[in-house]
């Protein structure tokens, strides 16, 4: 499978402990993006990374947020000190085998569920 | 403001009919619209796009329609099988990163 991956897919924890989920994009995109999904809603965009750059945050991602792409290739997103209210979908997406474009169309991960309890 | 939406949250068809979804923007300068299909527990799957320089643009079973004057599109989708049962959400792409989703409308097939 050539797609954009996720893991986990789900992941349960309790209020005030840290998580980290992984994604790993289409091999030959070199932009990568982080949305969330609650319930009937559509995805909301945290952040993107062209290469290992983070060029854009939403002001969705609080300080407890932190989002990684150290070698350009795969990206983190951790979550410290987490709340309720961070239960949802949180769902990875790639794009992009050359300069950014308004075009860009923009291929999705799975997603990691996220259950804070 | 700007936001992207949706005129009906729930759409029910027969199967073998055609389903039409609807969508508003209210950025007139938007350039790039795509629709995703979001099956339950999955990531939304890209279905078909279309930029501001078109009125129409076809895929397989699928037509994306788009209407600048009153800054509307619509997905229809042609003889709906059981398997497009799903959400539908229309995105509008802002450049870099900045995706916009609406809200999403839920398509029942009925056999």
């Amino acid at each position: 499978d050539t797609g954009v991956s996720q893991n986990p897919r789900h992941k349960i924890t309790k209020r005030g402990q840290n998580v980290t989920f992984r994604c790993d994009p289409i091999s030959e995109h070199n932009r990568l993006y982080w949305y969330r999904q609650t319930l009937g809603q559509g995805p909301e965009f945290l952040t993107y990374f062209q290469n290992e750059a983070q060029l854009e945050k939403s002001r969705l991602l609080s300080d407890r947020f932190s989002a990684e792409r150290p070698k350009g290739s795969f990206s983190t997103l951790e979550i410290q000190r987490t709340e309720q209210g961070d239960s949802a979908m949180y769902l990875c997406a790639s794009s992009g085998t050359g300069l950014p474009s308004a075009t860009d169309t923009q291929y999705f991960g799975p997603g990691t569920r996220l259950t804070v309890l | 403001g700007e936001s992207v939406g949706l005129h009906l949250p729930t759409l029910s068809v027969q199967e073998g009919d055609n389903s039409i979804i609807n969508c508003a923007y209210s950025n007139s300068a938007s350039d790039y619209f795509i629709w995703y299909k979001q099956e339950s527990g999955k990531g939304p799957q890209f279905i078909i796009d279309i930029r501001s320089n078109m009125d129409k643009r076809q895929g397989q079973r699928v037509t994306v329609l788009l209407n600048k004057t009153v800054k509307h599109l619509s997905l229809q989708i042609a003889a709906t099988q059981p398997g497009d049962s799903a959400v539908y959400f229309c995105a509008e792409n802002r450049g870099q990163g900045n995706l916009i989703f609406g809200k999403g409308t839920k398509l029942s097939v009925k056999p």
